[in-house]
């Protein structure tokens, strides 16, 4: 069946650095894009950049340019997601959705929770 | 502050029938047929119930159902059910720097 499978939990200090993965199965890996949202405790959801899978396209949420990458390895048809200097209130649930034709996150990975903590 | 504009709660009793807004601009929700909306219970991801505006995926009950009138989409749930209680966000396609923008949430409480 169609799934994307994120990889564990993370815990980390402020102004270090987490990468997050999303493995994908069960369809053509180049022919959707990633996006990545990630949801704060007890707040709403929040985009945070698409990539595309089939060319490695980019677009990202202003407030996080600079501090975040996302790439692809189509050989393992897996998405990685790479935030830097990390601060408390980047503490959340890290999501990968497949995004693409419909413009719709039809299929989300489980989540990750990243904790940024001292 | 989200993009899109949502009530933060909502209500109806097993039965009824409840619509939750969503209001954006021309640059999203007025001038695309790309509105979804997404169904989070606790503790759980988002789920896809409604796409380009009113197309429903396989699998989610027809008694979900979306629309559009100007910069403002709605989602309509009839028949409400206690397992309906969740969640809901409207998100966009956009024409502004990013992509996509979402709503910031509707909790619906079913009496």
């Amino acid at each position: 069946q169609v799934q994307l499978v994120q990889s564990g939990a993370e815990v980390k200090k402020p102004g270090a650095s987490v990468k997050v993965s999303c493995k994908a199965s069960g369809y053509t890996f180049a022919s959707y894009g990633i996006s990545w949202v990630r949801q704060a405790p007890g707040q709403g959801l929040e985009w945070m950049g698409w990539i595309s899978a089939y060319n490695g396209n980019t677009n990202f949420a202003q407030n996080l340019q600079g501090r975040v990458t996302m790439t692809t390895d189509t050989s393992t048809s897996t998405a990685y997601m790479e935030l830097r200097s990390l601060r408390s209130d980047d503490t959340a649930m890290y999501y990968c959705a497949r995004w693409g034709l419909p413009y719709a996150f039809d299929i989300w990975g489980q989540g990750t929770v990243v904790t940024v903590s001292s | 502050q989200s993009a899109l504009t949502q009530p933060a709660s909502v209500s109806g009793s097993p039965g009824q029938s409840i619509t939750i807004s969503c209001t954006g601009t021309s640059s999203d929700v007025g001038g695309y047929n790309y509105v979804s909306w997404y169904q989070q219970h606790p503790g759980k991801a988002p789920k896809l119930m409604i796409y380009d505006v009113s197309d429903r995926p396989s699998g989610v009950s027809n008694r979900f159902s979306g629309s559009k009138s100007g910069n403002t989409a709605s989602l309509t749930i009839s028949g409400l059910q206690a397992e309906d209680e969740a969640d809901y966000y409207c998100s966009s396609y956009t024409t502004s720097s990013t992509l996509v923008v979402f709503g910031g949430g509707t909790k619906l409480t079913v009496l």
